[in-house]
């Protein structure tokens, strides 16, 4: 199946750091989304992004549209416990038009140590 | 408002059998799009369902199919169960089919076929 190239695959940090990961695509889109998924439970909307170029904050987490519309990244800043999951980027409207359909990436695991 | 109800959250099925499972969108959200989560293949989009009508369609096998029902709940069968169908179905509802109405997910049904 069709996956966006995110990166890290995983993070290892300590309380307090700031954290930063992206994700790339061949192809553009004219939506980014950014989700987190703690275990047993389904993904989390974050932040989602609608214009090339557009930065978006969301308390600690800042995302960005890459201006090629190809790559999208996420920072969290000063990382706390309650920051660990699965973090997944997502592109919608790889064709054009009204689509609901969502390519995701292959997810970064955050671990943070207190 | 309540979130994404999906039912059940459990499920154990033999080879061969079939299932269905279940998923009520948050009140007034008219989209629901169904994914697929498993270890090797991440999240991948199966169907997506607007007016009762199918608009999108992952690559699945036709064993996958679904339906939507005039209040929004959805459904999504599996016909012929094979062991790779084991996975975490997740369904996901939006307002409509515009890029500015992002999906939220529900915990998903874990699907295990032995």
């Amino acid at each position: 199946g069709q996956q966006l190239n995110q990166s890290p695959q995983s993070m290892f940090i300590q309380e307090g750091e700031d954290v930063s990961m992206n994700c790339t695509s061949s192809s553009i889109f004219n939506t980014w989304l950014w989700y987190k998924q703690d275990p047993g439970e389904g993904p989390v909307l974050l932040i989602a992004l609608y214009k090339a170029g557009e930065l978006t904050s969301n308390g600690r987490l800042t995302a960005q549209f890459g201006i090629t519309r190809k790559d999208s990244f996420l920072n969290i800043s000063a990382s706390i416990p309650s920051d660990v999951g699965i973090y997944f980027c997502a592109g919608q409207g790889h064709y054009g038009g009204a689509t609901n359909k969502l390519i995701f990436g292959t997810g970064t695991l955050l671990a943070v140590q207190p | 408002k309540a979130g994404v109800t999906q039912t059940p959250r459990y499920l154990i099925k033999t080879r061969g059998q079939q299932v269905t499972l279940s998923c009520s969108p948050i009140s007034g959200h008219r989209s629901v799009s169904w994914y697929q989560q498993t270890p090797g293949q991440g999240l991948q989009f199966l169907f997506e369902y607007f007016s009762e009508t199918q608009r999108n369609k992952g690559n699945f096998p036709g064993r996958f199919s679904g339906r939507q029902f005039s209040n929004s709940r959805s459904e999504m069968n599996v016909s012929t169960l094979e062991l790779g169908d084991s996975a975490l179905y997740l369904c996901a509802s939006s307002l409509d089919r515009n890029l500015g109405s992002p999906l939220h997910f529900g915990n998903g049904t874990r699907l295990t076929v032995t």
